[in-house]
């Protein structure tokens, strides 16, 4: 039972190139989430999806796009990639109310 | 709109002294509420969380936490601090059968030999 599980562990990527992070989870849950931390801001939510084949806007969705593939994967692709969106990325997938989160992805955008 | 503060941004203290870490949210009802911590390079793991009845909740590596509604707080403890309580802390509340959370800024704990 490997939880929630994001790929890739590190990006770093060029301003204008695009990339997309990869999210699944082996627990059932409806709910999953796309969030960005940054030093001294806390968690922002980029994107979530209440359940398959639906997704919606949070705080932070300028320059990010999400795909809910099917319920267990959700993925985050930012198409023209700039240096404000360096940060380090956590999926998470939501449950009785609690939100259980994967390891993160930390991309560098030069 | 719902917010969560979290007045430290940093806390040091000695290996085996007693910690608080502060958390007050703005909220009408009673929320959700939630403690995380976060090791240096890892994701968020759940502490422990508070839906309804008793205000004092246990959580796991000796965590407690206690709801004060007068106070809009829910401030999080732990009598005897060990080197490996050092990470960041995060607050969170959610609404009633929602699922969207909002998280405080985050607290440092730093811990001493």
């Amino acid at each position: 039972n490997a939880g929630v599980t994001q790929t890739p562990k590190f990006q770093v990527l060029k301003t204008g190139q695009s990339m997309t992070l990869q999210c699944a989870q082996d627990m059932n849950h409806n709910s999953m989430y796309w969030y960005r931390q940054d030093p001294g801001m806390g968690l922002r939510l980029i994107y979530y999806s209440a359940s398959e084949g639906t997704t919606d806007k949070g705080e932070v969705p300028n320059g990010y796009n999400v795909s809910r593939l099917n319920k267990r994967e959700f993925s985050l692709r930012l198409e023209s990639a700039a240096p404000s969106q360096t940060s380090v990325y956590f999926c998470a997938s939501g449950g009785d109310q609690t939100q259980y989160f994967g390891p993160g992805t930390r991309l560098l955008v030069l | 709109a719902q917010s969560v503060t979290q007045p430290d941004i940093h806390i040091t203290v000695s290996e085996g002294a007693s910690l608080e870490l502060r958390c007050n949210y703005s909220y009408g009802a009673t929320p959700y509420l939630f403690w995380y911590v976060q090791s240096p390079g890892q994701g968020l793991q759940l502490l422990l969380k508070y839906f309804s009845g008793d205000t004092l909740v246990q959580g796991i590596k000796g965590f407690e936490a206690e709801f004060k509604r007068s106070q809009s707080s829910f401030n999080l403890r732990k009598p005897s601090v060990h080197w490996s309580d050092a990470a960041e802390y995060f607050c969170a509340v959610v609404k009633d059968y929602g699922q969207n959370f909002v998280f405080g800024p985050g607290t440092r704990l730093s811990v001493l030999p």
